[in-house]
C-alpha cells in the first residue's frame, strides 16, 4: 500500500530559528512530491519535485527530493510567526487519476 | 483566474439528514478532486473527475456517497444518511492535466450532531 509519512508531527521552534521538515514515501511508480502550506484556509501549493537533488526556493523556504532514499525535506530559514501552520506532503503516484497521497502533516508553531 | 471556492463553508447538520456540497474549479481545469481531511491527519482521496467522467472512486467512498460534475463545470458532493463519522472538512481541488499542480478549495467543514 502506498504510504506518506511526515517527521516531527509537530514542532515548536521561536522566530529566527531554522526548521528542517521531512517526508519519507513508498509508493509504486512515482510522478511527483508536492508540499503544501495550510492554515485555516485552503491547502495553498509550495514545491512540486519531480527530479532527485534540484534544489527549489521560494524566498526563506527550500526543498529538495531525493529519489534513491524515498525522502524529501523542507527547509523554512529566519522562520516568522506567519510561517505557523501545518505543512503537507503530497505524492502522486501510480494511476492515471493523478491523485496526491498525503502525509498526516507536520505542525509548525512559531513563537514570537 | 478566481481560485478554487467552495460552498458552504461550514455546514451543521443532525444525523440522519442529507446534505449537498459545491465545488467550483479554476475555469479550463479539466481536473476535479474531492478529498476529505479528519483532525490531525492529511487529506484522504475520495473520488477524481476528468471533465464530466466520474473516473475513480476511493473504497472510503460510501455507497452513501455520490458526486457529479454535469458538464464538466462544477461539481457537487452529496451524503445520505449522514452519520457522526462522516464529520470532516471536504476538500476540492483542481489541476489542468495529470501531473500539474492541485489547486485546492478552502473547504467545506461538515460537524454531524
Amino acid at each position: 500500500e502506498d504510504k506518506v509519512v511526515q517527521s516531527p508531527l509537530s514542532l515548536v521552534v521561536h522566530e529566527g530559528d531554522t526548521v528542517t521538515l521531512n517526508c519519507s514515501y513508498e509508493v509504486t511508480n512515482f510522478r511527483s512530491l508536492l508540499w503544501y502550506k495550510q492554515e485555516k484556509k485552503a491547502p495553498t501549493f509550495l514545491f512540486m519535485l519531480t527530479s532527485s537533488g534540484i534544489e527549489k526556493k521560494s524566498g526563506r523556504l527550500s526543498s529538495i527530493l531525493d529519489k534513491k532514499e524515498l525522502f524529501s525535506i523542507l527547509n523554512i530559514t529566519a522562520t516568522q510567526t506567519g510561517d505557523s501552520a501545518i505543512y503537507l506532503c503530497a505524492v502522486e503516484a501510480g494511476s492515471n487519476t493523478g491523485k496526491l497521497i498525503f502525509g498526516q502533516g507536520t505542525t509548525l508553531q512559531v513563537k514570537p | 483566474d478566481t481560485g478554487v471556492s467552495q460552498d458552504p463553508r461550514h455546514k451543521i447538520t443532525k444525523r440522519g439528514q442529507n446534505v449537498t456540497f459545491r465545488c467550483d474549479p479554476i475555469s479550463e481545469h479539466n481536473r476535479l478532486y474531492w478529498y476529505r481531511q479528519t483532525l490531525g491527519q492529511g487529506p484522504e482521496f475520495l473520488t477524481y473527475f476528468q471533465n464530466e467522467a466520474q473516473l475513480e472512486k476511493s473504497r472510503l467512498l460510501s455507497d452513501r456517497f455520490s458526486a457529479e460534475r454535469p458538464k464538466g463545470s462544477f461539481s457537487t458532493l452529496e451524503i445520505q444518511r449522514t452519520e457522526q463519522g462522516d464529520s470532516a472538512m471536504y476538500l476540492c481541488a483542481s489541476s489542468r492535466d495529470r501531473g500539474n499542480i492541485q489547486y485546492f478549495g478552502a473547504g467545506t467543514r461538515l460537524s454531524v450532531l
